[in-house]
């Protein structure tokens, strides 16, 4: 049973430039939550996507947006990247009915130089 | 706004030592998790108390929820090198709730 798995693994990108980050969530999940992670913090949430839409939004600005497919998986894609969007960026899979165990994947480490 | 305050930041202690981290905060949560994560990879639950007044044993760890259900926190007996690393707390308002993460503890084991 293959767990949360997200790609790619390290990304390097200049600003002004666009990224999107890949998800597939644990078997059985079908709730996919995106969060970026700054160097000595902790998680800080973007987004929550289950039936295909965004159900939760943290303080990110509209740069930041996302798309979930039919079979769960999903996107989080930065339009005019900055310097501070370096993070590694975490996905996060759960059942929509318990908010109690986020499985997470290893992460996409982005850097903007 | 919902925050959990993680504290101490930091620490550092010899192997055997025993040391406590907490969480706090002045919401209500359905529920606490705690997580611990090592570099380069994502956060692995360990524990989850969802009742006030709750404590969870996992080996040397102890987790317990504060009464009211708005701190929580997690102790470590005689700990060893492998217990480095970071130490999240996170919950969220209901089940259907977004998680919300502390800043973490980071805790560094010396041999």
């Amino acid at each position: 049973d293959a767990g949360v798995t997200q790609s790619p693994t390290h990304l390097i990108k200049t600003r002004g430039q666009q990224v999107t980050l890949r998800c597939s969530p644990k078997s059985g999940h079908d709730t996919v939550s995106w969060y970026q992670q700054a160097l000595g913090q902790g998680p800080q949430f973007i987004f929550q996507y289950y039936e295909e839409e965004e159900r939760q939004r943290g303080n990110f600005p509209d740069r930041f947006s996302g798309h979930q497919f039919p079979n769960y998986s999903s996107e989080l894609n930065v339009n005019a990247l900055l310097l501070g969007d370096s993070a590694l960026y975490l996905c996060a899979s759960r059942h929509r009915a318990n908010n109690e165990k986020l499985f997470f994947g290893s992460g996409t480490q982005l850097s903007v130089l | 706004t919902q925050l959990l305050e993680q504290s101490p930041q930091f620490l550092s202690i010899q192997e055997g030592e025993n040391l406590t981290v907490y969480c706090n905060s002045s919401s209500v949560f359905s529920s606490l998790q705690w997580y611990r994560q090592e570099p380069g990879e994502g956060p692995v639950l360990l524990v989850t108390v969802v009742t006030g007044g709750e404590v969870k044993k996992l080996k040397r760890l102890t987790f317990q929820f504060g009464d009211a259900r708005k701190d929580s926190s997690l102790h470590i007996t005689a700990a060893q090198p492998g217990d480095t690393g970071l130490y999240l707390c996170a919950g969220g308002r209901n089940r259907d709730d977004k998680i919300i993460f502390g800043k973490g503890t980071r805790l560094h084991i010396l041999p």
